[in-house]
């Protein structure tokens, strides 16, 4: 059964900061895995998503890598704002989305 | 693209009561559809998949007769509650998938706040 942990389960930092949210998982059979942005009380934004094939994706000042052997995964978050304040969510893909218990990230100004 | 609208986006109602969710893929048709739970401050935990046309399929320890889910066309799925009670409360998430390959992504609707007086 594949299990989905992120740390820290909690960050703050201040503005404009760089930082790294980890994500690993135990069963690296996967087709991909995939970054998510909550704000409190909303539905999910995608942020990027690294097929099981590739290393790292990029996305302004995102940059998730995937290490699938090693079963780890992380997203760094170049020069953070407040409005980047959120929980962050990985989720791994292996004929089932299965999500960690996200990182609340608090960037303060 | 890749739009999924989820609605209501809340709801307050009384014990015993059945509620009704719906999951719309706007721009693209959806092969699969899925339902999460989230409850506070946990991640989304699957409650089941379905496929157009047939019978979802549920994860282990949810319970079917209580959370209906019927998808019966390609661009829309619906979950009912039935006889809610308190402890159903939780945020409901749907997503869909315009491919019948695990592989492809699911796209997420913005959820459902359902509180159960």
């Amino acid at each position: 059964k594949q299990e989905v942990t992120q740390i820290p389960a909690a960050l703050s930092v201040p503005e404009g900061e760089n930082l790294v949210l980890n994500c690993s998982f135990t069963d690296s059979a996967i087709y991909n895995l995939q970054w998510f942005r909550q704000d409190p009380g909303k539905g999910l934004t995608s942020l990027l998503l690294i097929q099981s094939s590739q290393r790292e994706q990029t996305s302004g000042r995102l940059n998730a890598s995937l290490d699938k052997s090693s079963g780890r995964s992380t997203l760094y978050i170049a020069a953070s704002q407040p409005g980047d304040s959120a929980t962050y969510l990985c989720a791994v893909n292996g004929n089932k989305l299965v999500f960690g218990a996200g990182t609340i990230l608090r960037v303060k100004s | 693209g890749a739009v999924v609208s989820q609605h209501p986006s809340w709801v307050i109602c009384k014990s015993g009561t059945s509620v009704k969710i719906e999951c719309r893929s706007l721009d693209f048709q959806a092969t699969t559809m899925f339902w999460y739970r989230q409850f506070p401050k946990q991640s989304l935990m699957l409650m089941a998949t379905s496929n157009e046309g047939s019978k979802a399929t549920y994860e282990q320890g949810v319970e079917k007769d209580k959370f209906l889910i019927n998808h019966a066309s390609l661009t829309l799925s619906t979950l009912t509650v039935t006889s809610a009670h308190p402890e159903d409360s939780s945020f409901y998430i749907c997503s869909a998938r315009n491919s019948e390959y695990s592989n492809q992504p699911q796209h997420f609707g913005d959820g459902t706040r359902l509180s159960i007086l």
